[in-house]
């Protein structure tokens, strides 16, 4: 299977907790972004990674959420000091895009980690 | 801030009608509109898209209407089948930021 893939696809935490959630894109994607979903809602843009580089990241994003995509391939979003108003489905997906920033793209979702903080 | 609203947020037909789900958008500098459909346990899949160039584009039972003056587009599902019950997205984009609405259940009465 060639599609994106995260894992673990389900995250059971206490709070206060860390947790980590790793996503690998589809191959030879240079985009690559991460969303939160909760219940009844469209998904909600956390962050975009251009290759490597990390070009915006929501400021609905408070300092416990960081992500990284070292080699501009997988991606990990970690979560430290959980709360229960962590608890969503992350969604990744990626995208191939010939211009930074500016082209839109088609984009491919994974199936998305599930999180529940008690 | 950028938003778009999308309704109905529940759609009911019986198997065979047609479904519209609308949505409008608030940031005029958005050009590309696509449209998700996500089943239970999975995350969105690109059904069909529309770029601010084009008004209209239609892939067999699957239409996108597109009204830049009055920034609203249109999802129309025409002859519905079962496995058309899932929940559809609309979503904006906007210099590599998407912003989605926040969904329609679409149940397709067999």
């Amino acid at each position: 299977d060639t599609g994106v893939s995260q894992n673990p696809r389900h995250k059971i935490t206490k709070r206060g907790q860390n947790v980590t959630f790793r996503c690998d894109p589809i191959s030879e994607h240079n985009r690559l972004y991460w969303y939160r979903q909760t219940l009844g809602q469209g998904p909600e843009f956390l962050t975009y990674f251009q290759n490597e580089a990390q070009l915006e990241k929501s400021r609905l994003l408070s300092d416990r959420f960081s992500a990284e995509r070292p080699k501009g391939s997988f991606s990990t979003l970690e979560i430290q000091r959980t709360e229960q108003g962590d608890s969503a489905m992350y969604l990744c997906a990626s995208s191939l895009a010939g211009l930074a920033g500016a082209s839109p793209d088609e984009q491919f979702f994974g199936p998305g980690t599930r999180l529940t903080v008690l | 801030g950028e938003n778009v609203e999308q309704h109905p947020s529940t759609l009911s037909v019986q198997e065979g009608d047609s479904a519209v789900i609308k949505c409008t958008y608030s940031d005029s500098a958005s050009n590309y509109f696509p449209w998700y459909k996500q089943e239970l346990g999975k995350g969105p899949q690109l059904i069909i898209d529309i770029r601010s160039n084009v008004g209209e584009k239609k892939d067999q039972r699957i239409a996108v209407t597109l009204n830049k003056t009055a920034k609203h587009f249109s999802l129309h599902i025409t002859e519905t089948q079962p496995e058309d019950s899932a929940v559809y997205f609309c979503a904006s984009f906007r210099t590599y930021k998407y912003i989605f609405g926040t969904g329609t259940r679409l149940k397709v009465l067999a």
